[in-house]
């Protein structure tokens, strides 16, 4: 139990264009997921939280109007990425709460993300 | 700002016990200890989770003192498998749900 999926594992695009990554809970109702972002050889960045119906809550530096999350369910949230710029290439990861007890998340295999 | 501080790396042969200790010094009181495993372009996977004392299933066990200040994260017999970066987290901003992570530990099982 408890899988997250995203879609897709791996996009090119070319510069200026706007991708959008989802991130489903497959088995349970997920009251809260994150957004993180990870650049090779480097350590998990959270960039937001969002949960279910409200607006997301943005990390410290990360662009809200460049990052745009729409939680519109509680087994779905999307990550925009508008007007990608190759700087904007890396490694996306969601990931959902099932909010039972502690802090587990259960994490989504990522999705691969390279601007030209 | 991770919370936590753990050995960057740390090296081993297949079959041995692995302990890795992460030190928490700020731990709140209702903060649980968690840890997950990474392999290269995956996504974090969840391998334990504890509050207190001792915590063991079928991958690891997960052993917390009484100040609850650190804690050992401790895979038995390794594997070749087991090669991968393991974070050690706790909560941040008093959210349960607020992980930040460190740079975790990356741990090379050798034949």
């Amino acid at each position: 139990g408890a899988v997250v999926s995203q879609h897709p594992s791996w996009v090119i695009c070319k510069s200026g264009t706007s991708v959008k990554i989802e991130c489903r809970s497959l088995d349970f109702q997920a009251t809260t997921m994150f957004w993180y972002r990870q650049f090779p050889k480097q350590s998990l960045m959270l960039m937001a939280t969002s949960n279910e119906g409200s607006k997301a809550t943005y990390e410290q530096g990360v662009e809200k109007d460049k990052f745009l999350i729409n939680h519109a369910s509680l087994t779905l949230s999307t990550l925009t990425v508008t007007s990608a710029h190759p700087e904007d290439s890396s490694f996306y990861i969601c990931s959902a709460s099932v909010g039972r007890g502690g802090n587990e998340q259960f994490f989504g295999p990522g999705t691969r993300l390279t601007v030209l | 700002l991770a919370k936590t501080t753990q050995p960057i790396s740390m090296d081993s042969y297949e079959g041995q016990e692995v302990n890795i200790t992460c030190s928490h010094n700020n731990i709140a009181t209702n903060d649980y200890i968690t840890w997950y495993q990474q392999f290269p372009s995956q996504g974090p996977r969840f391998i334990i989770q504890g509050y207190k004392t001792k915590v063991t299933n079928e991958v690891a066990s997960l052993f917390i003192p009484a100040d609850r200040k650190s804690s050992t994260l401790s895979l038995p017999r390794v594997s070749l498998s087991d090669t991968a970066v393991y974070y050690c987290l706790v909560p941040w901003g008093g959210s349960q749900g607020n992980l930040i992570f460190g740079k975790g530990t990356k741990l090379s099982v050798k034949p």
